[in-house]
């Protein structure tokens, strides 16, 4: 079966410093990956998709960055740090083939940026 | 600019009763839905799902309605239980990609 697995579950960053979350697929090949933010009290947000290795499309613009190192590796980065990066990080496959299937979501990294 | 809105922020159903969650959706490219189940600190959980040929799907206590003519599209669970509480997620995601856009989210509680 699948699975996903994302870390750190919990992470307080001092405004400025880097950021690297990691995001890790099991069980599947060729997956779409997927990072989502969602700050207080709002809805889930796309930041990145990704349908293959080094193919990275950005939704919003903003202070992260996300890379895809390997088939079923994700990572969302930053070099500084903002306030306003804090929030809930969420990380997402589905399948590539075929077009109506359902995203998976990894448990989540809380962000604090103090 | 939302293309998916979820405009209850909140509802509060009594135990047994009819949960009605509903979203509305603004682009006419999106032709699949659906539904995802989230609780404090975890991941959203995929619940159901509707394509944009049917107007309703089934799964058990749960079914989700799809109107295209209004792009509105509402998620029914009968009855309601306790556990049933959390935030409910209405996506939508245009043909031909597996992107998917989250609306804002509805807090279900479900008391005795």
């Amino acid at each position: 079966s699948q699975t996903i697995h994302q870390w750190p579950a919990t992470l307080v960053q001092p405004v400025g410093s880097p950021l690297s979350l990691e995001c890790t697929v099991e069980g599947t090949s060729n997956p779409n990956l997927y990072w989502y933010r969602q700050a207080a009290g709002r809805g889930l947000q796309l930041l990145f998709y990704s349908v293959g290795i080094g193919q990275i499309s950005s939704e919003v613009p903003q202070n992260l960055s996300a890379s895809r190192p390997q088939d079923r590796q994700f990572i969302l980065s930053s070099k500084k740090l903002l306030l306003s990066d804090s929030g809930f990080y969420l990380c997402a496959w589905s399948e590539r083939q075929g077009m109506n299937t359902e995203a998976f979501f990894g448990q989540g990294t809380r962000l604090t940026v103090v | 600019d939302q293309q998916v809105k979820q405009n209850s922020p909140s509802l509060s159903v009594q135990e047994g009763r009819i949960s009605i969650l509903n979203c509305d959706y603004t682009n006419s490219m999106f032709d699949y839905f659906l539904w995802y189940k989230k609780y404090p600190a975890e991941g959203p959980t995929f619940l159901i799902s509707i394509s944009s040929i049917k107007d309703k799907n089934e799964d058990g206590r749960f079914t989700v309605f799809l109107n295209k003519s209004a792009k509105h599209l509402s998620l029914h669970i009968v009855p309601s239980q306790p556990g049933d509480s959390a935030v409910y997620f209405c996506a939508a995601s245009p043909g031909g990609y597996n992107k998917l856009i989250f609306g804002a989210g509805t807090r279900l509680a479900v008391h005795p």
